[in-house]
């Protein structure tokens, strides 16, 4: 199956503070997903994003397909960002998402 | 609201003990699959339904069952669940597989 890596797997941040997640996947995909999975365990779909950029809000999202990572960015970050930011892919032959293990956000006031 | 719910939130059962887990969508997708999230070992497929009566396993199949006989239905049945189907499961659709999914709430499962 596809490997997806994270990185950071952690990351500290003040509030107002702007920070970017990576994504590195290891074959071509045809879905691309960034999730923010809450404290009460809800996982919230941020992006659909396999190619491209993307932009909600204070997040935005960047997906270089050819080159096989997608970039998540935080900009002033607030308390409520908090949580764990998941990657999935799908390959073309595929019917499942392939998780990364996530980066936990801490966002502190 | 399209969403994805899933019933029941939280349950804690004992061994040997039937249970089902419901799942169902409001919006008109065909594909359908379920998930459960472990410490350590992340997100994994248990099952997943390309439609109607189509149905396949996934990457963790042993110990569940499935059944799609109407398109917004998908439940997950543990026919004699065991301590180690102790998990926070996740039901997901999407219009077709290979495009965005939707996730439900989650169930947290605990089998004493």
């Amino acid at each position: 199956g596809i490997q997806v890596e994270q990185s950071p797997p952690d990351l500290i941040l003040q509030e107002g503070a702007n920070s970017t997640l990576r994504c590195n996947f290891s074959d071509s995909v045809n879905n691309l997903q960034w999730f923010h999975q809450n404290p009460w365990g809800q996982l919230i779909n941020l992006f659909y994003i396999p190619s491209g950029t993307k932009q909600n809000g204070r997040l935005s999202a960047t997906t270089v397909a050819t080159e096989r990572y997608s970039l998540l960015y935080i900009s002033s970050s607030q308390t409520t960002d908090s949580g764990v930011y998941f990657c999935a892919v799908e390959g073309w032959d595929d019917y499942k998402l392939s998780f990364g293990a996530g980066t936990t956000v801490t966002v502190r006031a | 609201e399209a969403q994805v719910t899933q019933n029941p939130r939280y349950l804690i059962t004992v061994t040997g003990k039937k249970l089902t887990v419901t799942c169902s969508q409001n919006m008109n997708h065909e594909y359908m699959s379920w998930y459960r999230q472990d410490p350590g070992l992340g997100l994994r497929q248990i099952y997943y339904s390309m439609n109607v009566e189509v149905t396949d396993k996934g990457d963790v199949p042993e110990g569940y069952k499935v059944s799609r006989k109407e398109k917004r239905n998908f439940p997950l049945i543990l026919e004699s669940p065991s301590p180690n189907q102790t998990s926070l499961y996740f039901c997901a659709s999407s219009l077709e597989g290979n495009y965005g999914y939707t996730f439900g709430s989650g169930t947290r499962l605990t089998v004493v």
